[in-house]
Parts: C-alpha cells; sequence; structure tokens
C-alpha cells in the first residue's frame, strides 16, 4: 500500500498563478484533510472532507478551494498564488467511521510562490 | 472553536536528559493526539488517549491525559538524538493541532 500519496512534491509558481495540488489514499479512508505548516509553525487545517460527496473550511480556508473527487482523492487548488502562499502542504486521511481513528500523512509538496 | 495550545515551543537538551511538552485545551475534549515529525518528515501518528486521567507508556514516552481532558502531557525519559522532532498534539473532530514542540538533543 502506497498511502497518502502527493502529488507533486516541489513546485515553484509565480504570483497571480494557478495550481492544483493532488492527493490520492489507498486506504479507504472516508475523511481527508488539508494542512499547511509554515517554517517554524505548526500545522493549521485549510480544508477538510468528512466524506465523498462534503467539504467544509478549517482554520484558513482563504485563497483555496478543494473538491473531493472521489472516495480516494481530495484535491487543493490555488486560483491566484501569492507570496504568502508559500508553505509545505500536507495531506492526510482518516477513517472517519472508526470515530478516533489517527490521520496518515503524505509526504508533502513544498511550495514557493515568488 | 476548539483550540489546543502547546508549550514549550522548543526545547534543547542534552542527550540523556529528559524532556516533557505540554498540551492544553479550551474545552474538553473526547481524546487526544500525538504526533512526531521529524525534521524534513511528514508527522506520524505515536498515540491516542481516550480516558480521563489515563497513562499510556511506549519505552522511553509516557503520555498523559488530564483528569479533566483539557490537557495532556508527553515525557521523554532520557532523551536520545533519535527523539529529534517536532512534537504535536491533536483534539478530536476536525483534527485541529497545537503549534508543536520543536526538540532538539544534544549529544
Amino acid at each position: 500500500n502506497a498511502g497518502v500519496t502527493q502529488t507533486p512534491k516541489f513546485q515553484v509558481l509565480k504570483t497571480g498563478q494557478s495550481m492544483t495540488l493532488q492527493c490520492a489514499q489507498d486506504m479507504n479512508h472516508n475523511s481527508m484533510y488539508w494542512y499547511r505548516q509554515d517554517p517554524g509553525m505548526g500545522l493549521r487545517l485549510i480544508y477538510y472532507s468528512a466524506s465523498e460527496g462534503t467539504t467544509d473550511k478549517g482554520e484558513v480556508p482563504n485563497g483555496y478551494n478543494v473538491s473531493r473527487l472521489n472516495k480516494r482523492e481530495f484535491s487543493l487548488r490555488l486560483e491566484s498564488a501569492a507570496p504568502s502562499q508559500t508553505s509545505v502542504y500536507f495531506c492526510a486521511s482518516r477513517d472517519g467511521h472508526r470515530g478516533n481513528s489517527p490521520l496518515h500523512f503524505g509526504n508533502g509538496t513544498r511550495l514557493t510562490v515568488t | 472553536g476548539q483550540q489546543v495550545m502547546q508549550i514549550p515551543q522548543y526545547q534543547h537538551v542534552q542527550e540523556g536528559e529528559d524532556f516533557t511538552t505540554y498540551c492544553n485545551s479550551s474545552t474538553t475534549l473526547s481524546n487526544i493526539q500525538w504526533y512526531k515529525q521529524r525534521p524534513g518528515g511528514h508527522p506520524v501518528f505515536l498515540i491516542q488517549l481516550v480516558k480521563s486521567g489515563e497513562v499510556k507508556k511506549q519505552k522511553r514516552l509516557t503520555f498523559q491525559f488530564g483528569e479533566a481532558k483539557k490537557n495532556s502531557s508527553l515525557h521523554i525519559t532520557a532523551t536520545q538524538t533519535t527523539d529529534v522532532g517536532t512534537y504535536f498534539c491533536a483534539g478530536q473532530g476536525d483534527m485541529r493541532f497545537g503549534a508543536g514542540t520543536r526538540l532538539t538533543v544534544k549529544p
């Protein structure tokens, strides 16, 4: 099992460009999450999807959109990238049916916006 | 909404010394989870605490959940260089994390 796979691993964008970060999990998990982590800081929740067909805002949703394409895939889109969005982005999933199950993280996407 | 606060933000210890990080919530938690992130890596689940006053051990790591289920701690006995990383706590629900405690260990 690959677990949680994120693509790309690295990306450099210019201000105003758009891009989509991809995330897929092969663990049949119901819930998926997007976090950002800035240098020396913790994880901040951007958006999450408790189950297929639903998405909800987290702590820092401004400037982002998400799509829960199917049970496996949860993408994060930056419509007009800004330097403040330079960060490491982590996707995570968990088995929502188990209630208090742990999060499984991908390896992250390191995004730089110039 | 729910918020968890972690202290200290940073901790530098000599190898062999003990280390403790604390997690405090503004609301009662149904459970709390702890994660470790190695430098350059991604967070990895360590343990979950559910019961009031619960104590769990993993080798040199001891995890506690407060009686009121509003705070938790992670204690490492006799740190090793392999313990280096950032330790995060996360509350239930939408899985919001504390800011983490970054541990460095001097050999």
